[in-house]
């Protein structure tokens, strides 16, 4: 079963703008990453922020975290056409099962 | 450093026939772990292996097995293969079995089950 949801399911924007994407979870977690996914290929690594954290950054990647919400976004600044891919967010539990769940994935669309 | 590699890239298989796919780890992970990914959704965790033992598993039926060898590399076995499980089958690695890690993925295999 999906642990999460990812909103929007879809977004397209132009290049140079910034796409900001969803996550909502259920349960207690020890941390949430976020993956990118080109033409339903492997999935790529972005960033990893624990529980404890509450915003993170990588180059043009801004992660917040809110766990009172059971929430986080990931913002893209600057978006380039290489951008272009599907995002997942995926939390792994503070307890039982040591394995990313998955949400269902935002399809971004960066028009150049 | 090598990354997670897939083989192969692409099966078709009749229904009721038995499938297996390979994974080698990226250098210096000693945790595979395996997810199912349906058209249009997100990967489903199917199982995980450490040290040559199965260390977690997912909502899967026991057709679905695998092994883990001395060099970390795996295997994902399917028996009795049905329609739905026409999928991509992803396979990761990771440093450990906590909970701190990211993972590193592979390119996948497409199985289509006809």
């Amino acid at each position: 079963s999906q642990q999460g949801e990812e909103d929007p399911q879809a977004l397209s924007i132009q290049e140079g703008e910034n796409a900001t994407m969803n996550c909502s979870y259920k349960t207690s977690i020890n941390n949430l990453q976020w993956y990118r996914q080109n033409s339903g290929r492997g999935l790529v690594h972005l960033i990893l922020i624990r529980s404890n954290e509450r915003e993170k950054h990588s180059g043009r990647l801004r992660v917040t975290l809110d766990t009172s919400k059971k929430s986080s976004s990931l913002l893209i600044t600057a978006s380039r056409a290489a951008d272009t891919a599907s995002y997942f967010c995926a939390t792994i539990m503070d307890t039982g099962r040591r394995a990313l769940t998955f949400g269902s994935g935002t399809r971004l669309q960066v028009q150049p | 450093e090598t990354g997670v590699t897939q083989s192969p890239t692409h099966l078709i298989k009749t229904r009721g026939q038995q499938v297996t796919l390979r994974c080698s780890s990226q250098s210096g992970h000693n945790t595979v772990s395996w997810y199912q990914q349906a058209l249009g959704q997100g990967p489903q965790f199917i199982f995980q292996y450490y040290r040559e033992e199965e260390n977690g598993r997912g909502n899967f039926p026991p057709r679905f097995s695998g092994l883990q060898f001395p060099n970390y590399s795996s295997e994902l076995n399917v028996n009795a293969l049905e329609l739905d499980d026409s999928a991509l089958y992803l396979c990761a690695s990771s440093l450990g079995p906590g909970r701190g890690y990211g993972y590193t993925f592979g390119s996948g295999t497409r199985l289509t089950v006809v």
